[in-house]
């Protein structure tokens, strides 16, 4: 099946750095990614679309200047947590639909702010 | 309030079957997926139904569709520690593709 691959599945970051998380789909390319976003038993909170050459649509509530997305080429796209704050500590995972209806997703990330 | 309800726990003795149940709101729900989420781990696409058909089998997994209730279940059978797991259903329209999750159900198998 399609491949995604998130890199790194775990920073640690000191308060106030910035964090740079990927997303590559491996055998096939992808316009459109989605970056969620996953508290402690909750449900995946979809934060933005990421769209190969222009640029991310986000959700109501996220903070664009705070997430920022590129969708660098057709098999990558990064989402960077600018000025982290404990706050920002979660499970961030992006996927990539490989074709109409079905979507693969990373392995995701877990973010820590200290 | 949620589109996509999931009760939170599932207990069941190995090799017995696995029932999961979800319900949605949306009567445009075109796509309805199951996902499997490992412990720090992304999700995996089990399987998806589109929203004219009733069940869909595929292996040991069987996916049971009510439209006009709009419930889903998943049935598992022969469960094996192996599926312990959370198990996301979700859904999405004709227009985005984007999945909408409900909260997932954490599958617990005991030998």
């Amino acid at each position: 099946g399609a491949v995604v691959s998130q890199h790194p599945s775990r920073v640690i970051c000191k308060s106030g750095t910035s964090v740079k998380i990927e997303c590559r789909s491996l055998d096939f390319q992808a316009t459109t990614m989605f970056w969620y976003r996953q508290f402690p038993k909750q449900s995946l909170m979809l934060m933005a679309t990421s769209n190969e050459g222009s640029k991310a649509t986000y959700e109501q509530g996220v903070e664009k200047d705070k997430f920022l997305i590129n969708h660098a080429s057709l098999t990558l796209s990064t989402l960077t947590v600018t000025s982290a704050h404990p706050e920002d500590s979660s499970f961030y995972i992006c996927s990539a639909p490989q074709k109409m209806a079905e979507a693969f997703f990373g392995q995701g990330t877990r973010l820590t702010v200290v | 309030g949620e589109d996509v309800e999931q009760s939170l726990f599932l207990s069941v003795r190995e090799g017995d079957s696995s029932v999961i149940n979800c319900t949605y709101t949306d009567s445009s729900s075109t796509y309805l997926y199951w996902y499997k989420q490992e412990p720090g781990a992304g999700l995996q696409l089990l399987t998806y139904i589109f929203s004219n058909m009733d069940m869909k089998q595929d292996q040991r997994l069987t996916v049971l569709l009510n439209k006009k209730d709009k419930h889903l279940s998943l049935r598992i059978a022969d469960t094996q520690t192996g599926d312990s797991a959370i198990y996301f259903c979700a859904e999405a329209d004709r227009g985005s593709y984007i999945p909408t999750f409900g909260r997932g159900t954490s599958l617990i198998v005991h030998p």
